[in-house]
């Protein structure tokens, strides 16, 4: 399995400010997915990011709100733009490494006041 | 969207019970992954059903997968406190890589 980290784990801000959260692979991997979650809610996919293309936004989703960016096959960052109360949720990066599975990060736990 | 549909949403049960999840989907599916997720953390990956496949075990869990009737189920055995927890369903539709989760049964173990 693939060992995951993020970037903070958790951060408590101010409406109208941005953040960024980055996930950090240990090998390299094609795609990787950022879902969110609301609390006592499920996920929902947010993008997908390939290296070296534009994510791709599910339904719902912009990029304006939610840039991503992908330098790497290890590495990617989520930013959260113009927060708003309403996106306080856990926001987690995952990958497919080797068979089909797909393994989850750590998570960042972010509330918006 | 939402794809699957676990219940029940919440179970307790005592320690040492088996537990049962149930979780239905909509489509076609690749495969469905069960992850467990404890206290708003990251999720954990238990186990992976291919479409092609009935039944999976690993360690006290067990994973069926009733394709005709849309529908799997997770079975944990002998649980422990440990096993408190939410736990999910996810499936994979299609040539895609993306998951799409059900709303998840949070499930807990009393000592």
């Amino acid at each position: 399995s693939a060992v995951i980290s993020q970037k903070p784990s958790r951060d408590i801000c101010q409406r109208g400010t941005s953040l960024t959260i980055q996930c950090q692979v240990d090998s390299q991997v094609t795609m990787m997915f950022w879902y969110r979650q609301q609390p006592g809610q499920s996920l929902t996919l947010i993008a997908t990011a390939n290296q070296g293309s534009e994510a791709t936004y599910e339904s719902g989703f912009v990029i304006d709100k939610f840039p991503i960016s992908r330098p790497n096959l290890t590495f990617s960052t989520l930013t959260v733009s113009n927060m708003s109360p309403e996106d306080s949720s856990i926001y987690l990066c995952s990958v497919r490494h080797g068979s089909l599975e797909q393994y989850f990060g750590p998570g960042t736990r972010l509330t918006v006041t | 969207s939402q794809q699957g549909e676990e219940d029940p949403q919440a179970l307790s049960i005592q320690e040492g019970e088996n537990a049962t999840m149930n979780c239905s989907y909509k489509t076609s599916i690749n495969n469905l992954q069960w992850y467990r997720q404890n206290s708003g953390r990251g999720l954990v990956h238990l186990i992976l059903i291919r479409s092609n496949e009935r039944e999976k075990h690993s360690g006290r869990l067990r994973v069926t997968l009733d394709t005709s009737k849309k529908s799997s189920s997770l079975l944990i055995t002998a649980s422990r406190a440990a096993d408190t927890a939410s736990y999910f369903c996810a499936t994979s539709q299609g040539g895609s890589e993306k998951l799409v989760f059900g709303k998840g049964t949070k499930l807990t173990v009393n000592p």
